[in-house]
């Protein structure tokens, strides 16, 4: 079993759904992060939760609405998204949000269309 | 504002060659650097996390370096394998928002056999 696993793997969605991102971490670590990846640009962080209080909002439109009901999970949930929020999105945790390892999960691909 | 460079965007070279990928960043009041790995499609394996304390770490094939005052750092492989073929990203963790990490562009490495 990963450290952090994500689902679903792909996802494609109308810019009329409702749909969510789900991550968890096995690993007992107490910080989580969601960084999204877009062709021909650098990782962008978009949140941080650090013992389940988001700590980190990095700018991003509320279109995006993270959720972390306790330290194992996290959630994306995605509502009205447009087809330039299609990206890879990646969950990660650490033990801390300071000096520690990042570990990463495989990845959501979303296709928004 | 931390900016990450990495130099080459791309690199191939025959099988058992070493070499070293390089990443400069702009403000040296960091507190770590972390390199990872990422295959196509793929989350990111974390490879090394150096602290701002340290000058370098290694894990097997890898070793990665620290020069703050000059805002570089390095990771040299040695005796290169087809599998190591992947992107090679690092991460800078600022002293002033450790939570958030700045990822550079990554060096794409392909190994030939």
């Amino acid at each position: 079993e990963t450290g952090v696993t994500q689902t679903p793997r792909h996802l494609v969605m109308g810019m009329t759904n409702k749909k969510s991102l789900k991550c968890e971490q096995h690993l007992g670590h107490n910080a989580m992060y969601w960084y999204k990846q877009s062709a021909k640009k650098p990782l962008e962080l978009m949140f941080v939760y650090s013992l389940e209080e988001r700590v980190e909002n990095n700018s991003v439109p509320s279109r995006f609405s993270p959720e972390c009901p306790n330290s194992s999970h996290l959630f994306l949930h995605l509502h009205t998204l447009q087809p330039e929020d299609s990206a890879l999105y990646l969950c990660a945790s650490s033990q801390g949000a300071s000096g520690n390892t990042i570990y990463f999960g495989e990845g959501s691909w979303l296709t928004v269309v | 504002k931390q900016e990450v460079t990495q130099i080459p965007a791309a690199l191939s070279v025959p099988e058992g060659e070493n070499l070293v990928l390089n990443c400069s960043f702009t403000d040296s009041a960091i507190y770590n650097l972390q390199w990872f790995r990422q295959d196509p499609g793929k989350g990111l394996t974390s490879l090394l996390l150096i602290q701002s304390s340290q000058r370098e770490q290694t894990s097997g094939r890898l070793n990665a370096s620290l020069d703050k005052s000059s805002g570089r750092s390095t990771l040299y492989i040695a005796a290169s394998q087809p599998g190591d073929s992947a992107t090679y990203l690092c991460a800078v963790r600022l002293r002033t928002n450790a939570g958030k990490s700045t990822f550079g562009d990554g060096t794409t490495l392909t190994v030939k056999p």
